[in-house]
């Protein structure tokens, strides 16, 4: 159980252009999803917070007009890169929030983006 | 803010227990630890939690000390697959807090 699944798993795209990246929870539903951006050799960085129904939530120093989130239902959330730019490039991993009482957190295995 | 701290690397012969170490001494009443790892390219694999008691699942067992300042998770029997950086997190498990991962260990198992 607790199956989080990305699509694509790889993006190649020219500088410019947008890139939707989805992401879904397979075997259960949530209400909360989270998005995290990885560059080589660092740990994850939080981007935003993921809400169905609402607006997400982002961290300090995202650009929310770039990396626009919608969670449209209870298993989706997709993040859209807008204009991407070669310093877009990264791993992007999301995951989603299992209910309580632990409400620990189940990842998805990222999509790599590389943008020409 | 990881607010934890662990060893950046370590080694563990294949077969041994790995035992890596997670410190945490400003920690909570009300924050769990969480461990979770990731293998190269991959998304980070949950592996164990706890509050206060030791816990055990098929993959892993996590020992907090008594005051909670600091925990060890064990890999009782490591393989080449455990080679992986392993993330030791504390929260409280409240919708709205989230996971801040810090730079982790990086566990290497050697043949």
């Amino acid at each position: 159980g607790a199956v989080v699944s990305q699509h694509p798993s790889w993006v190649i795209c020219k500088s410019g252009t947008s890139v939707k990246i989805e992401c879904r929870s397979l075997d259960f539903q949530a209400t909360t999803m989270f998005w995290y951006r990885q560059f080589p050799k660092q740990s994850l960085m939080l981007m935003a917070t993921s809400n169905e129904g609402s607006k997400a939530t982002y961290e300090q120093g995202v650009e929310k007009d770039k990396f626009l989130i919608n969670h449209a239902s209870l298993t989706l959330s997709t993040l859209t890169v807008t204009s991407a730019h070669p310093e877009d490039s990264s791993f992007y991993i999301c995951s989603a929030r299992w209910g309580p009482p632990s409400e620990t957190q189940y990842f998805g295995p990222g999509t790599r983006l590389l943008v020409l | 803010d990881a607010k934890t701290t662990q060893p950046p690397s370590m080694d563990c012969a294949e077969g041994r227990a790995a035992n890596l170490p997670c410190n945490h001494s400003t920690i909570s009443g009300n924050e769990y630890v969480y461990w979770y790892r990731q293998i190269h390219s991959q998304g980070p694999q949950y592996i164990i939690h706890g509050l206060k008691n030791n816990e055990t699942n098929e993959m892993a067992s996590l020992i907090i000390t008594e005051d909670r300042k600091s925990s060890t998770l064990i890999l009782p029997h490591a393989t080449l697959r455990d080679t992986a950086v392993y993330y030791c997190i504390v929260r409280v498990p409240i919708t709205g807090n989230q996971f801040y991962f810090g730079t982790g260990t990086s566990l290497t198992v050697i043949p």
